[in-house]
């Protein structure tokens, strides 16, 4: 089975700063996709930023980009030039490719923008 | 992008009574839909895959006949907490595969707003 782990419950960056937001994950598969969601206080989900296991090319969205470590198993998200709309919950998951299309999240990081 | 709607998008009811919610896919036809459920705090929980046209598969340890799951069509999934307690409280959240283009890739799924049920 796999398994999502989010080492830091909480984090906090300034406006404008950077911060990384780590996530490794455990699997036997050798495909599969990573994204990272933000949930803000609404509660939606909001896809940030998906990564195809077979890409060795780190994916980035704008100010969003990932370290993703395949033998390493981790999946790291940062965000440069934080913005107050940044803080929210960010969830880490992971679904196979081409088998059960169960996402399996992490616990989740709440981040926090300091103005 | 694909939209996915949750009505209602908070319910109050009283202690054995059922309730229902709906999800909805407005511009795309989910075959596959996915219903969560989030305590505060804490990361979403998969409580059943729901298939249109046939019964929904539960994750272990969801009581398959206190959350009834419906999938009649490419656009509707219902969810009905059926006997509701207190500790049913909690935000239910639905989610639907949405097209893809790889053979074999995983479809990406498409989140609804959530529903906040309270149970008195």
């Amino acid at each position: 089975a796999q398994t999502v782990t989010q080492s830091q419950p909480e984090m906090s960056v300034q406006e404008a700063e950077t911060v990384t937001l780590s996530c490794t994950y455990d699997t036997s598969e050798s495909d599969y996709y990573l994204f990272w969601y933000k949930q803000p206080p609404s509660r939606q989900m909001i896809l940030v930023i998906r990564q195809e296991a077979y890409k060795q090319q780190n994916a980035t969205e704008n100010r969003f980009s990932v370290n993703f470590q395949k033998a390493a198993k981790s999946f790291s998200l940062k965000i440069s030039d934080s913005q107050l709309g940044d803080a929210a919950m960010y969830f880490c998951a992971f679904i196979r490719w081409g088998g059960s299309e169960k996402l399996v999240f992490g616990k989740g990081t709440k981040l926090t923008v300091n103005p | 992008g694909a939209v996915v709607s949750q009505h209602p998008s908070r319910v109050i009811c009283k202690s054995g009574t059922s309730v229902k919610i709906e999800c909805r896919s407005l511009d795309f036809q989910a075959t596959t839909m996915f219903w969560y459920r989030q305590f505060p705090k804490q990361s979403l929980m998969l409580m059943a895959t729901s298939n249109e046209g046939s019964k929904a598969t539960y994750e272990q340890g969801v009581e398959k006949d206190k959350f009834l799951i419906n999938h009649a069509s490419l656009t509707l999934s219902t969810l009905t907490v059926t006997s509701a307690h207190p500790e049913d409280s909690s935000f239910y959240i639905c989610s639907a595969r949405g097209g893809g283009t790889l053979a074999g890739a995983p479809l990406e799924q498409y989140f609804g707003p959530g529903t906040r049920l309270t149970v008195t």
